[in-house]
């Protein structure tokens, strides 16, 4: 069964500090992973998409991770940001039908404390 | 900042009226989809179309529909709104070539 599991489900760090989050995914076959964040109330906006043979990719303070043979990715956050408080989403597509198909993670909630 | 745009923002109605949620792109795309979300959920693709006069059900069933008429327009309509419908309901479209999708800000939809 395709599935993205996300970890942690929430997380809260003060303003200032880094942190990671983390995506584990089954779906078969892989076309590429996308980070999004999603505001309280708001749609969900890309930060970034990694296909199969990208391994890093930065969108300012924000480096995605992926490992295809672990199939495993990863969201770095620096110097976090009041305005980083948001979840963040986990989606993969494979390349199985002609409409890309997406699978969502849950997302992890983070908030950011001053 | 993605040009997608969804009417009403928020909506509270009584059970058994009929409404629909308005959605619409400047940018042009093809693919459009409508995605019920819950809090604290993943997003589920209940509607999508490749284009005019095209409509497919997603992967979570739903009793709303869809039409697209104009390639800029996708609106989703309930018959009957339930207290089952209470959801969240986010728009989202796609060009051909990207892999990106560009999501509207959503409807919060109360069904009282």
């Amino acid at each position: 069964k395709n599935q993205v599991e996300q970890s942690p489900q929430s997380l809260i760090i003060l303003e200032g500090k880094n942190c990671t989050l983390q995506c584990n995914y089954t779906v078969s076959p892989f076309s590429n992973l996308r980070w999004y964040k999603q505001d309280t109330g708001r749609g969900p906006v890309s930060l970034t998409i990694m296909t199969f043979s990208e391994n890093t990719k930065s969108n300012g303070r924000y480096t995605a991770t992926l490992d295809a043979d672990t199939k495993q990715s990863s969201l770095h956050i620096t110097a976090s940001q009041l305005s980083d408080s948001a979840s963040y989403i986990c989606v993969v597509s494979d390349r199985g039908s002609t409409l890309g198909r997406l699978y969502f993670g849950r997302g992890t909630q983070l908030t950011v404390w001053p | 900042e993605a040009d997608i745009y969804q009417t009403p923002r928020y909506l509270v109605i009584g059970t058994g009226k009929k409404i629909t949620l308005e959605c619409s792109q400047t940018m042009g795309h093809d693919k459009m989809y409508w995605y019920q979300q819950d809090p604290g959920m993943e997003l589920h693709l209940i509607h999508y179309s490749y284009g005019v006069n095209s409509t497919e059900k997603g992967d979570l069933s739903s009793e709303s529909t869809v039409s697209r008429i104009r390639t800029e327009h996708f609106p989703l309509t309930l018959e009957s709104a339930r207290p089952s419908h209470t959801s969240q309901y986010l728009c989202a479209s796609s060009d051909q070539a990207r892999y990106e999708q560009y999501f509207g800000p959503g409807t919060r939809l109360t069904v009282t």
